[in-house]
């Protein structure tokens, strides 16, 4: 079983609508959580971070952790076309000296 | 602003070829990655380094190895390259500070072994 799940999609939505990724984790010592944005042919790129659980926003970007059930979400209002991307959850223990584990990635697209 | 630069964005190479990628980061940070990126795999780490002249095994090194001499700089060798190792190969730096920001990532090197 991968420490950290995602849905690999794809999935489309169109212009305006609210787009909810997940992500489901096994290790209850994670403990920061990050999403990742990354286009075609570029790297990823960070869009969001959390720490333990809770809510966090950022413009039109909502991210949510629930340690409780190990469930990572991301939520993105009033969707543009320029949104569309794969969106990488991942999970780290401690910061410092630490590795990212990442998800496989949602390959998002919207749809004007 | 944090630059991550990889060598190349495009390389292709014959099996059996010693393969080198070049990453350079500008931003001081103590720790780098080499991960290399698959369809449906998602991020795979190969090594990492905490400092310079310091190597860690990620999850998959086979095949691969690791060189830090200078604190910017991280290269990844592939001794001899093999088709399976056709891949994206993504670096990225970060701090070891514990503030908010995490890994940087670089834009990539799409690496086609014949």
């Amino acid at each position: 079983q991968k420490e950290v799940e995602q849905d690999p999609g794809p999935l489309s939505v169109p212009e305006g609508a609210i787009v909810s990724l997940n992500c489901t984790y096994s290790n209850s010592a994670f403990q920061y959580f990050m999403w990742y944005r990354q286009y075609s042919r570029k790297g990823p790129e960070l869009l969001m971070y959390t720490y333990s659980s809770g809510n966090k926003e950022d413009g039109r970007f909502t991210a949510q952790v629930d340690k409780s059930s190990k469930y990572i979400s991301l939520f993105i209002r009033d969707s543009q076309p320029s949104d569309s991307a794969t969106y990488l959850c991942a999970t780290m223990k401690n910061f410092g000296n630490e590795k990212l584990t990442f998800g496989t990635g949602t390959r998002l697209t919207i749809i004007p | 602003d944090v630059k991550v630069t990889q060598s190349s964005r495009y390389l292709v190479k014959r099996t059996g070829e010693k393969v080198f990628l070049e990453c350079v980061q500008d931003m001081d940070h103590e720790n780098m990655f080499w991960y290399r990126q698959d369809p449906g795999l998602g991020l795979r780490l190969i090594y990492f380094s905490y400092d310079v002249k310091m190597k860690e095994k990620g999850d998959i090194p086979e095949g691969y190895s690791v060189s830090r001499e200078k604190k910017e700089r991280f290269s990844l060798i592939l001794e001899s390259a093999s088709t399976n190792q056709t891949s994206m190969y993504l670096c990225a730096s970060s701090s070891i500070s514990g503030d908010t920001d995490t890994q940087y990532f670089g834009p990539g090197t799409r690496l086609t072994v014949l």
